[in-house]
C-alpha cells in the first residue's frame, strides 16, 4: 500500500462547479498535512495546511479525519485558473527529521 | 525573507556524462534541505535530505549522490548519467534548524531543473 494515495483523475468540471479531492495515508503517526498545487512544468507550491478542526481559505476548504486517515480538499465556485494538479502531502517524523511524503497528485481541469 | 535558488532551469546531457545541480538558500540558517525527483507523469520521489553541513541521508539507491559543503548549499551530482535519470529535479527546504515548528508550514521548493538525458 502506498504511503499516500490519491485518485489521479483527471477531474473535468465546468466553471462554477464544486469539486472535492480525497487523499488517504497509511501511517497513523503522521503529524502534519498539506495540499500543494502544481502547475504544468512548474514546482509545487503550498496551497494550504490541513488542521484537525478543518480550515478554510476563500473558496478552498480542507478537512482531516485522523480516525479514517484521510484528508480532503473542497474547491467551490471553480475558476479556470484552478486547473492544476493538486498534491496531498503528509509529514511524519523519522530518524530525527521530518519527511514529507507526496501523493502522485489529482489533476483538475476546469472547463469554460 | 527566505528564498531558494536552483539552477540551471533546463539541462540536456548525454548518457555517461557527469551532472552537478546546485541549490542555495538565502535568509535562513541551518535549514533542512531536500532533493526530490519527479519523473514524467509520476509523483515526487525523495532522493536525499540533509540536516546540516556534511550530513546526507539517502532515501533510495541510485546513480546519484548529494553533498552539503556549506550551510545553505546543497549539490546533487552524478558521475555518469543514465537515461533513467531524466526528470524534474526539485530542491526544497524548511526552517527546522532554528524553528522547531517549521515542519508545520510545509516546504518551499526551488523552481526546479528539468533534466533530459539523451
Amino acid at each position: 500500500r502506498k504511503e499516500v494515495e490519491q485518485d489521479p483523475g483527471p477531474f473535468n468540471v465546468p466553471e462554477g462547479a464544486t469539486v472535492a479531492f480525497n487523499c488517504t495515508y497509511s501511517n497513523s503517526a503522521s503529524q502534519s498535512f498539506f495540499w500543494y498545487r502544481q502547475d504544468c512544468r512548474k514546482e509545487p507550491k503550498l496551497l494550504m495546511s490541513v488542521y484537525s478542526s478543518g480550515n478554510e481559505d476563500g473558496r478552498f476548504t480542507a478537512q482531516l479525519n485522523r480516525a479514517s486517515q484521510y484528508i480532503s480538499l473542497l474547491i467551490r465556485d471553480s475558476k479556470l485558473s484552478d486547473s492544476a494538479t493538486y498534491l496531498c502531502v503528509v509529514n511524519m517524523r523519522s530518524s530525527g527529521t521530518y519527511k514529507y511524503i507526496f501523493g502522485t497528485g489529482t489533476r483538475l481541469k476546469v472547463l469554460a | 525573507s527566505q528564498t531558494i535558488h536552483q539552477w540551471p532551469a533546463t539541462l540536456v546531457q548525454p548518457v555517461g556524462s557527469p551532472l552537478s545541480l546546485e541549490c542555495t538558500v538565502e535568509g535562513t540558517s541551518n535549514p533542512n534541505l531536500y532533493w526530490y525527483r519527479q519523473a514524467a507523469g509520476r509523483g515526487l520521489q525523495l532522493l536525499f535530505y540533509s540536516v546540516g553541513i556534511g550530513q546526507i541521508s539517502s532515501e533510495v539507491p541510485q546513480n546519484l549522490s548529494a553533498s552539503r559543503p556549506q550551510d545553505r548549499q546543497f549539490i546533487l551530482s552524478s558521475k555518469k548519467l543514465l537515461l533513467s535519470d531524466s526528470g524534474f529535479y526539485l530542491c526544497a527546504w524548511n526552517g527546522e534548524g532554528l524553528d522547531r515548528t517549521a515542519h508545520n508550514y510545509g516546504y518551499t521548493f526551488g523552481s526546479g531543473t528539468r533534466l533530459t538525458v539523451v
